[in-house]
């Protein structure tokens, strides 16, 4: 299968632990997205990767959060110090292209729990 | 600025009838429309998508969307219901001027009765 991959899809954790999720995106893609989605809700968007450069974050993200695509490939997204707030699902999407041709096609997810 | 209405939080229909979930949006330029699918406790599946070509799109099992720009309507449609279609469905539009940003509906639940 050559889609978007995430693991783990299940973390249950404790408040104030660190929890770091991974996201391997399309082959190819250059573009990779972090989503928030809590129940009931659609996604949230968090942050947003070119190739190996952040471009851009949104407000959402607060300094408890920090994510890496050190090699424009995988990227990987850290919460410390977790809060019972943060329970959602985490969802990857990449995409390739530009303009309208562009489509983000998104991974399983990762649900977390903070207990 | 841009912004997407879907126009029922929940369907309910029977095995073998139609779905239609209906979706408004709101943009000052040619957006490109998208619906995906989520089924419980899984990721997003791209259904469908429009980005200036045919008005009239085919998506995968079975579902379709016809783009009408006098109407700001974007809505999905299959006809004939499968017990496994039953989801969470969402309408999304781009952002204008940034087609990176997605700019999501609230969702449509459907259920399917046997």
């Amino acid at each position: 299968d050559t889609g978007v991959s995430q693991d783990p899809r299940h973390k249950i954790t404790k408040r104030g632990q660190n929890v770091t999720f991974r996201c391997d995106p399309i082959s190819e893609h250059n573009r990779l997205y972090w989503y928030r989605q809590t129940l009931g809700q659609g996604p949230e968007f968090l942050t947003y990767f070119q190739n190996e450069a952040q471009l851009e974050k949104s407000r959402l993200l607060s300094d408890r959060f920090s994510a890496e695509r050190p090699k424009g490939s995988f990227s990987t997204l850290e919460i410390q110090r977790t809060e019972q707030g943060d329970s959602a699902m985490y969802l990857c999407a990449s995409s390739l292209g530009q303009g309208t041709q562009e489509t983000q096609y998104f991974g399983p997810g990762t649900r977390l729990l903070v207990l | 600025a841009q912004s997407v209405t879907q126009l029922d939080s929940h369907v309910s229909v029977s095995e073998g009838t139609p779905v239609l979930l209906r979706c408004n949006y709101s943009s000052s330029y040619s957006p490109s429309l998208f619906w995906y699918v989520q089924h419980p406790n899984k990721g997003l599946q791209l259904l469908l998508k429009y980005t200036s070509a045919a008005t009239l799109v085919k998506g995968i099992n079975g579902f379709e969307a016809e783009f009408k720009k006098s109407e700001t309507s974007f809505h999905l449609t299959k006809p004939s219901a499968h017990m496994s279609d039953a989801a969470e469905y969402f309408c999304v539009v781009t952002d204008a001027g940034n087609n990176r940003k997605l700019i999501w509906g609230l969702g449509t639940s459907l259920a399917v009765n046997p």
